[in-house]
């Protein structure tokens, strides 16, 4: 059974850095991208980025770039997204996604991580 | 960037009947259409992709049609599970995108 289970919700202050993971089972994990998705509280779902396991090769979309990292670890089958300087703004629910087709088509996801930014 | 917008924004429709939901890309994107489903508290799931191949395990109630900028994502008899907010994302170049989402309510 393809499973992937992301890290615990965190609760951190502005200006802090955060990186959460997101682990991979039951499938070739260097076999499909992974992508992680933005949910604002009560929004609908943004694209941040995608990453290839099998290089660590990451793009991200407009919005994103500059803002966050994604990377792998392909020994442990784990992806990250991690922040150096946390916003209010960011409070948000955060998926991981297993994709096919560079990314495009999402087929499993993760159960989400709840980010909360407060001072 | 390629802007993708549903219509309506909020559905309402009876158990039984059939719902329509649409999506519009701001360019072509060929057949490189996916929708999701979304119910409140969980993960999004994989509906339709390619604009109208059905992804593993979901009803035949669930098609897909359309190509190029107009799709279109029809339940054919909607069941209480089905209330939800869909979303279509297109995957022609990257960044891939999400519309804003469709919430289908009991009627």
């Amino acid at each position: 059974e393809v499973q992937l289970v992301q890290s615990g919700a965190e609760v951190k202050k502005p200006g802090e850095s955060l990186r959460i993971s997101c682990k991979g089972s039951g499938y070739t994990f260097t076999s499909y991208w992974i992508t992680w998705v933005r949910q604002l509280p009560g929004k609908g779902l943004e694209r941040m980025g995608r990453v290839d396991p099998t290089d660590s090769y990451a793009n991200y979309s407009p919005s994103f770039q500059g803002r966050v990292t994604i990377s792998t670890d392909r020994s442990i089958n784990t992806a990250y997204l991690q922040w150096s300087n946390l916003r209010a703004s960011d409070t948000a629910v955060y998926y991981c996604a297993r994709c096919d087709y560079g990314a495009g088509i999402c087929l499993d996801w993760g159960q989400g991580t709840l980010v909360t930014v407060s001072s | 960037e390629i802007v993708m917008t549903q219509s309506p924004a909020t559905l309402s429709v009876s158990p039984g009947e059939r719902a329509t939901l649409s999506c519009r890309a701001s360019q072509r994107v060929s057949s490189s259409l996916a929708w999701y489903q979304q119910k409140p508290g969980q993960a999004p799931r994989l509906l339709i992709y390619g604009a109208s191949t059905r992804a593993t395990g979901i009803p035949a109630r669930f098609s897909g049609s359309g190509s190029g900028t107009e799709f279109t994502l029809t339940i054919s008899s909607l069941q209480s599970e089905d209330f939800a907010v869909y979303y279509c994302q297109h995957y022609d170049n990257w960044p891939y995108t999400f519309g804003q989402g469709t919430k289908l309510e009991i009627k």
